[in-house]
């Protein structure tokens, strides 16, 4: 099954940012401005963190954002804190009749 | 506050069904225009929407999964199930019903492993 590729990992210190890419293909990412984008920490239920590319739900910190250009989302984190850390993972709309592709996740550590 | 809930046995022997069902609360799944759904996650690996069902249309499916996958819907207990038929160890996962709101997931469950084994 085909993913968005994402790196496996990023890392800053406290108060820095991470940018975290998700790429995908005509298909997906750059087809829709259907990206979503998921904090996950071990053994806990993913969490919605930006819709729609750019749109943050009520409750999400402001130092979250997305972007996108062309078939690449991009996720940032500023002002890392240690309760960032945690797994992320985007998820895109797609052709076809799978609805949806997701990324292969990346690893935020916070040094 | 939408919550959704998850139960069903926790261990399945190898090409039986599996058979989970989330109960929603705070909320109607008979709500107009909504999406309810399925996502797993095998241990160390990346989710895989498993598919979705709308409250009044066709249920939408993984392409891999399509011939051994059903979802469906309980308006009468505010519940919906999911069965997945003749399981192998690569079904398990820990499963999460999710409700699928423009393309992404607002709600999730906290999710139940289910391990496939004899």
């Amino acid at each position: 099954q085909s993913a968005l590729t994402q790196p496996p990992s990023a890392s800053g210190s406290p108060g820095q940012s991470v940018t975290i890419s998700c790429t995908g293909t005509t298909r997906d990412v750059g087809a829709y401005n259907y990206v979503s984008w998921y904090q996950q920490h071990p053994g806990r239920a993913p969490k919605l963190m930006i819709f729609e590319v750019t749109k943050r739900p009520s409750g999400v910190p402001d130092r979250f954002s997305g972007s996108k250009s062309g078939n690449t989302a991009s996720l940032t984190v500023s002002e890392l804190q240690a309760e960032d850390e945690a797994d992320y993972f985007c998820i895109s709309r797609i052709d076809g009749g799978n609805v949806y592709v997701f990324g292969t996740g990346t690893r935020v550590n916070v040094l | 506050q939408l919550h959704l809930q998850e139960s069903g046995p926790g261990l399945v022997k190898p090409s039986e069904t599996l058979s989970l069902t989330c109960t929603v609360s705070g909320g109607s799944i008979s709500g107009s225009g909504t999406f309810w759904g399925w996502i797993r996650q095998p241990p160390g690996s990346r989710p895989e929407w498993i598919g979705h069902i709308h409250n009044r249309g066709s249920p939408y499916y993984n392409a891999t999964l399509k011939s051994r996958v059903v979802i469906s819907l309980d308006t009468s207990k505010n519940q919906f199930s999911l069965r997945v038929m003749s399981v192998t160890a690569i079904d398990t996962a820990v499963y999460y019903c999710v409700r699928p709101h423009d393309y992404a997931f607002d709600d999730w469950g906290q999710g139940i492993l289910v391990t496939v084994s004899s």
